[in-house]
């Protein structure tokens, strides 16, 4: 069955530091997508990047690099020069080909410390 | 380009009485995605809807239903409210279901108190 595990539940990070939040997962689908989304307090996702299981390269956006080991189904986000305002909870989430729905992780909430 | 909107943001209702959600996705997409997000069980998928069809269900009781409008609005519904109701209620919206690589924008969520 397909599953997201996040396994830090919080974490710190000094201001300007870059910080790696884990993701594994699990399916046996070939084909599938990985996201990572941001929640800050006020509840709203916002997309932050996206890794296709066929992809080559890792995925980057802005500050946002995922560091994508298919063989070891890790999907890790990785936040470069932290700044305050990331300070939010981070979800990992899978969407398998066939399915139309995405499978989140537990989150992580991250604080970025001045 | 607007986003994806959710009515209300806020709602208290008591046990037993029902809810009506709703959902307007970006303009052109046609799915549209309801998640629940409770502190004990996380994100959890409770319906897609494409032109109007159900295409996907979660798993949750028939408390809970939904429906797509020609205009790809979307609302969901639970009856008969209980206590473990109470989450925040996410709506998502996709312009290609079919493909892998898309995403979902989310709404703010209604955020849903039962009393």
């Amino acid at each position: 069955a397909q599953k997201i595990t996040q396994t830090q539940p919080g974490m710190f990070v000094q201001e300007k530091e870059a910080v790696t939040l884990d993701c594994t997962y699990d399916t046996s689908d070939p084909s599938y997508g990985l996201f990572w989304y941001k929640q800050p307090s006020s509840g709203e996702m916002i997309f932050l990047i996206y890794q296709g299981s066929y992809d080559q390269q890792n995925a980057t956006e802005g500050r946002y690099s995922l560091n994508f080991q298919k063989a070891r189904k890790s999907a890790n986000l990785v936040i470069s020069a932290s700044q305050l305002g990331d300070s939010a909870m981070y979800f990992c989430a899978m969407r398998e080909d066939q399915g139309g729905k995405l499978i989140f992780g537990q989150g992580t909430e991250l604080s970025v410390k001045p | 380009k607007a986003g994806v909107t959710q009515t209300p943001r806020y709602l208290i209702k008591t046990r037993g009485q029902q809810v009506t959600l709703s959902c307007s996705p970006i303009s052109g997409h046609r799915s549209v995605s309801w998640y629940q997000q409770t502190p004990g069980q996380g994100l959890q998928f409770l319906f897609e809807y494409f032109s109007e069809t159900q295409r996907n269900k979660g798993n949750f009781p028939g408390r809970f239903s939904g429906r797509q409008f020609s205009n790809s609005r979307s609302e969901m519904n639970v009856s008969t409210l209980e206590l473990g109701d109470s989450a925040l209620y996410l709506c998502a919206s996709s312009s290609n279901p079919g493909q892998v690589n898309y995403g979902y924008t989310f709404g703010s969520g209604t955020r849903l108190t039962v009393v």
